[in-house]
């Protein structure tokens, strides 16, 4: 069974932080999407890799998928609180199917 | 409107009772899921249609639930007998599948938080 993790699970940080996020597996994915989810919605995405090693910038978002394609992380620089919401990663293996990640919870304090 | 849309928005059912949950997909996308998202957690995956065809049925918790969709548009999640483990937001998305999966992106509706009493 595929899973993938995330961590934090929760965090709370003053605007203006920087963060990191987490996602891992110890499966290997096709490509690995980040989604950004706020109250009473669904997710958004935001951005998907598909390259070991890649790395893509949206605006104050950084994205980089791990080597092995089994991990990948969410840095944000300079949080606002716009950037308040549950931030989820999903993975694809090459079939229609998406694994989503538990979620990691963010909270940006004006 | 442009985008995903799901209703009822919200649910409340007794322990028992039938429901049905409905998801209008944005036209012309191929690919529909359904997704359950208990409280604070990530998304699990229901069910999948390519077309109006389903061929993976696996997702679903157990033979009370399931789905179906007509015409290549709307879907329709029913769960029988409803259970409080039930509760939860179900989420519905909808995708222009390409030729390569990796890049599909999944538009989601905003959900139906069904809650069983």
């Amino acid at each position: 069974t595929q899973l993938l993790e995330q961590s934090p699970q929760f965090l709370s940080i003053q605007e203006g932080e920087n963060l990191t996020v987490y996602c891992n597996s110890s499966s290997v994915f096709s490509s690995l999407q980040w989604y950004r989810q706020e109250p009473g919605e669904g997710p958004v995405l935001l951005v998907t890799v598909v390259t070991g090693g890649e790395v893509k910038k949206l605006k104050r978002l950084t994205f980089q998928f791990g080597d092995a394609r089994k991990d990948s992380s969410l840095h944000i620089t300079a949080a606002q609180t716009g950037d308040t919401g549950l931030y989820l990663c999903a993975g694809n293996s090459g079939t229609y199917k998406y694994i989503f990640g538990t979620g990691t919870r963010l909270k940006v304090l004006a | 409107g442009a985008g995903v849309s799901q209703s009822p928005s919200n649910k409340v059912t007794e322990k028992g009772k039938d429901v049905e949950l409905r998801c209008d997909p944005i036209s012309g996308h191929t690919a529909l899921y359904w997704y359950r998202q208990r409280l604070g957690q990530g998304l699990e995956f229901l069910i999948y249609f390519q077309g109006n065809s389903a061929p993976d049925k696996s997702g679903l918790p157990s033979d009370r639930f399931s789905a179906e969709r007509t015409g290549e548009s709307v879907s329709t999640l029913t769960i029988q007998r409803t259970q409080q483990e039930d509760s939860a937001v179900y989420l519905c998305a909808s995708s222009l599948m390409g030729p390569t999966y990796s890049y599909n992106e999944q538009f989601f509706g905003p959900g139906t938080r069904l809650t069983v009493l």
